[in-house]
């Protein structure tokens, strides 16, 4: 069964940084991009990272270029978001998403984890 | 002006057809636009429902209904979603999504009411 497993998520002040990671299985992890998208508490979906297969393309949306990094781990099965300087307005569900493509500029987001629900707040 | 623009609710009857519009902001050419359709259920991730660029550039999710199709209104510079035969399951929240400028791109949504 493919799976995506996030974690990481919880309560943080403002200033702070806090790191994601997700899990994945039933798939060969080191063929494909990967993506971070969130979801804030009743709004829509934001891409937010995306890192192709060999993590030698990845890019940001503009509200978290310079203060979060997207990496991955291919030995391990493994995508990770490091968030720095985080602010209210991160607050959101993170999702982890894999692309149908080993390039992260190309294509669809095929399958889904659950998310890790962060929350800045003093 | 957003890049993606959706209408923000739409209802529908069980059995009936629903079009689902995306509509990209002026500049943004819809002919040349890969344009994805996401489904999302209230407490669930989202779901990938298909791809639409042309009748030759097209591709469905995995397992999605033959009933959900894409389309595009080039006298609009929009894309459709169409969803026929309308089932209860099928009411949900509905994002399109095109890669523009570096960056993957999101409209607000559309909530979908089967009634």
């Amino acid at each position: 069964e493919v799976q995506l497993v996030e974690s990481g998520g919880g309560l943080v002040q403002p200033g702070r940084s806090l790191r994601l990671s997700c899990v994945a299985s039933g798939f060969s992890f080191n063929e494909y991009a990967m993506h971070w998208v969130r979801q804030a508490p009743g709004k829509g979906l934001e891409w937010v990272s995306g890192i192709s297969w060999n993590s030698g393309d990845m890019g940001y949306a503009d509200s978290v270029r310079g203060r979060f990094t997207i990496s991955r781990d291919n030995a391990k099965n493994s995508l990770y978001l490091q968030m720095n300087s985080l602010r209210a307005e991160d607050t959101a569900l993170y999702y982890c998403t894999k692309a149908d493509t080993a390039i992260f500029r190309e294509d669809a987001f095929d399958i889904w984890g659950q998310g890790t629900m962060v929350t800045v707040s003093s | 002006q957003a890049v993606l623009t959706q209408p923000s609710s739409l209802s529908a009857s069980p059995g009936a057809s629903a079009s689902l519009t995306c509509t990209l902001r002026s500049g943004i050419n819809v002919g040349t636009s890969r344009i994805y359709w996401y489904q999302q259920k209230p407490g669930s991730p989202p779901q990938y429902l298909l791809r639409y660029k042309s009748d030759s550039d097209k591709q469905q999710g995995s397992g999605v209904p033959s009933r959900f199709s894409g389309s595009k209104d080039a006298s609009a510079n929009a894309g459709i979603l169409l969803i026929s035969g309308l089932q209860s399951e099928d009411e949900a929240d509905y994002y399109c999504m095109i890669w523009r400028s570096s960056a993957w791109v999101f409209g607000g949504g559309t909530k979908l009411t089967v009634l």
